[in-house]
């Protein structure tokens, strides 16, 4: 069976620091790959998705940046944090979303002091 | 570009009681699907329900059913017997031609003793 793992689940960052979340799947190959930001009390802002390694596809210009070195992998950076990146970050793949939706991570709450 | 709307930011119901969260999109395609996600406190994103645009019969798993209303652009969300582990936040989402969802805001449920 698929799983997906996200790390890690809780993180407190100075301003001015860097980043790296990292989320990988297991159990399948070529998936889809997404990362969700959620703002307090609010829905999901699309950030990065992957259709497959190093193809990323940004929605929303920021400070962030991800990548896919490898087929299962899939990592959010920053090089700088600023005091808005905080929130609660989701990674989700999927295979066929138009089929079987999203499976979501279990989420990273990342506070940036 | 396709927006998802729920207008009820929350919404409380007795248990055992019946409840249905509203949700509408915007869109210029066809075909496309339409999910219900509950996140809990967890924060764990459970994908609750689907269904299809292309299919008049109204989705339903167990407890939960929709109301799909293609030509009124409604999705909306029936939860019987409501019990209080239904309490979360439910998210409405569209799927359509872009490898991407869009999600709603949310619409907060409570579940009264």
């Amino acid at each position: 069976s698929q799983t997906i793992h996200q790390w890690p689940a809780t993180l407190v960052q100075p301003v001015g620091s860097p980043l790296s979340l990292e989320c990988t799947v297991e159990g399948t190959s070529n998936p889809n790959l997404y990362w969700y930001r959620q703002a307090a009390g609010r829905g999901l802002q699309l950030l990065f998705y992957s259709v497959g390694i190093g193809q990323i596809s940004s929605e929303v210009p920021q400070n962030l940046s991800a990548s896919r070195p490898q087929d299962r992998q899939f990592i959010l950076s920053s090089k700088k944090l600023l005091l808005s990146d905080s929130g609660f970050y989701l990674c989700a793949w999927s295979y066929d979303v138009r089929v079987y939706g999203y499976t979501f991570g279990s989420g990273t709450r990342l506070t940036v002091v | 570009a396709q927006t998802v709307t729920q207008s009820q930011p929350e919404m409380s119901v007795q248990e055992a009681e019946t409840v249905t969260l509203s949700c509408t999109y915007d869109t210029s395609e066809s075909d496309y699907y339409l999910f219900w996600y509950k996140q809990p406190p967890s924060r764990q994103m459970i994908l609750v329900i689907r269904q299809e645009a292309y299919k008049q019969q109204n989705a339903t798993e167990n407890r939960f059913s929709v109301n799909f209303q293609k030509a009124a652009k409604s999705f909306s969300l029936k939860i019987s017997d409501s019990q209080l582990g239904d309490a979360a936040m439910y998210f409405c989402a569209y799927r359509g031609g872009n490898n991407d969802m869009r999600f709603g805001a949310g619409t907060r449920l409570t579940v009264k003793p």
